[in-house]
């Protein structure tokens, strides 16, 4: 168990919908980290924080895609108006600072767009 | 530009063999280097990390990986392996700058242990 708990683990969503996804890291771990990963894929890189701050966002990523992090504690990313292509594993991560640090992973959500 | 390769899409070895999973990597300074496993449906799960020192580092499981620079290598190994070895493995990079976050990734190998 890596501390990381993410929430629901699995969702299944009618096109169109907008989905939710949280993310409750080890609390002293100030960088956190969302990912998309599709099957037999290296996890994507989709957003980072360090504590509350959002400092990166992938240029692949739409608009439709935001994610939060109030107070520097859990995450939350959001979809709006899915499409088929949103379905994948969503992973957050966290760690603390320093290039030398591992990252824990969430065991990840499974969205399915249908 | 950073990058990190793994040659082998999968990698099929029979119980009790040695392993090893390969991984190739270029960043511009110091690079800090990562093994991950995943399991089917799950998240990802460190196995070890290269940061500095001796170049062979133990990990989890009995996973070892060997850093080499002139080679720019950090293969995975195993001297047996198990059944419950079989799982899709990530080598990862991070410059070794304090101020950089990323990780980057490779594409995963797919190791098989046959009995």
């Amino acid at each position: 168990d890596t501390g990381v708990s993410q929430d629901p683990r699995h969702k299944i969503t009618k096109r169109g919908q907008n989905v939710t996804f949280r993310c409750d890291p080890i609390s002293e771990h100030n960088r956190l980290y969302w990912y998309r990963q599709t099957l037999g894929q290296g996890p994507e890189f989709l957003t980072y924080f360090q504590n509350e701050a959002q400092l990166e966002k992938s240029r692949l990523l739409s608009d439709r895609f935001s994610a939060e992090r109030p107070k520097g504690s859990f995450s939350t990313l959001e979809i709006q108006r899915t499409e088929q292509g949103d379905s994948a594993m969503y992973l957050c991560a966290n760690s603390l600072l320093g290039a030398g640090t591992e990252a824990f992973f969430g065991q990840g959500t499974r969205l399915t767009v249908v | 530009a950073q990058s990190v390769a793994q040659p082998e899409d999968q990698v099929n070895v029979a119980e009790g063999n040695p392993l090893t999973v390969k991984c190739t990597y270029s960043v511009s300074g110091n690079p800090y280097l990562f093994w991950y496993v995943q399991y089917p449906n799950r998240g990802l799960q460190f196995l070890l990390k290269y940061i500095t020192g001796d170049n062979l580092v133990k990990g989890s499981y009995g996973f070892e990986a060997e850093f080499n620079k002139s080679q720019t290598s950090f293969h995975l190994k195993k001297p047996s392996a198990l059944v419950s070895d079989s799982a899709l493995y990530f080598c990862a990079v991070r410059d070794g700058r304090d101020s950089n976050y990323q990780l980057i990734w490779g594409a995963g190998t797919k190791l098989i242990i046959k009995p």
